[in-house]
């Protein structure tokens, strides 16, 4: 089956402690995604990547890296310069060719990180 | 920038109701997409209906429908004969389609939805 997968469900991260999140997709999606989502509020991007080794910075960039060194993987690490990592969050993945946008964003099941 | 307003934090319905959720956005944008994404407790987002701007027919996906008005902005998302697996979080979602390679999908803050049985 074609899809998205994140691990893990749910990650635990101690003080001063780096920690990555992984995306895989196997619909030869160009673009991949990551958002943030906290209560009562909707996504937010933080980093996305229209091609191989190439990613550009969202809206809440700051205390987070990415990688895009295959095609069906995008991780993202949670650095220790994020303050308040404690949220939902969620990698995206669409067609998005060259000349392409808006195609849709399809989503996978999340990772909950909980600062101990 | 581009902003997603939805006014309806949370909303409740009889099973088999009909129920509408408003959705209002701003832009300076004449080509863009719109999206319904529906979020279930199990949280992950699930497609639920796209509309392009540039289409004057409002798209329908079974029981789902919108009423996509660009002259006021609004694209509200209409479900008939609603069904206890409808109860969700509904996030109305934009992007433009300029080309400048700096697109992003903007999210509103969502509208709780509870289907009662």
């Amino acid at each position: 089956d074609g899809g998205i997968t994140q691990s893990p469900k749910y990650l635990f991260r101690k003080e001063g402690q780096n920690v990555t999140l992984s995306c895989e997709q196997n619909l030869n999606h160009d673009a991949m995604y990551w958002y943030r989502q906290d209560p009562g509020q909707g996504l937010r991007l933080i980093y996305y990547s229209q091609i191989v080794n190439d990613f550009q910075k969202g809206d809440i960039a700051e205390g987070y890296s990415v990688s895009r060194e295959k095609k069906e993987s995008f991780p993202l690490t949670v650095t220790s310069a994020q303050k308040n990592p404690t949220a939902f969050y969620l990698c995206a993945s669409s067609i998005d060719t060259s000349g392409v946008i808006g195609e849709t964003q399809y989503f996978g099941p999340g990772t909950r990180l909980l600062v101990l | 920038a581009q902003t997603v307003t939805q006014s309806q934090p949370e909303m409740s319905v009889q099973e088999a109701e009909t129920v509408t959720l408003s959705c209002t956005y701003d832009t300076s944008e004449n080509n863009y997409y719109l999206f319904w994404y529906k979020q279930p407790p199990s949280r992950q987002m699930i497609l639920v209906i796209r509309q392009e701007a540039y289409k004057q027919q409002n798209a329908t996906e079974n029981r789902f429908s919108v009423n996509f008005q660009k002259a006021a902005k609004s694209f509200s998302l209409k479900i008939s004969d609603s069904q206890l697996g409808d109860t969700a979080m509904y996030f109305c979602a934009f992007i433009p389609t300029t080309n400048f390679g700096n697109e992003k999908l903007t999210f509103g803050t969502g509208t709780r939805l509870t289907i009662i049985p």
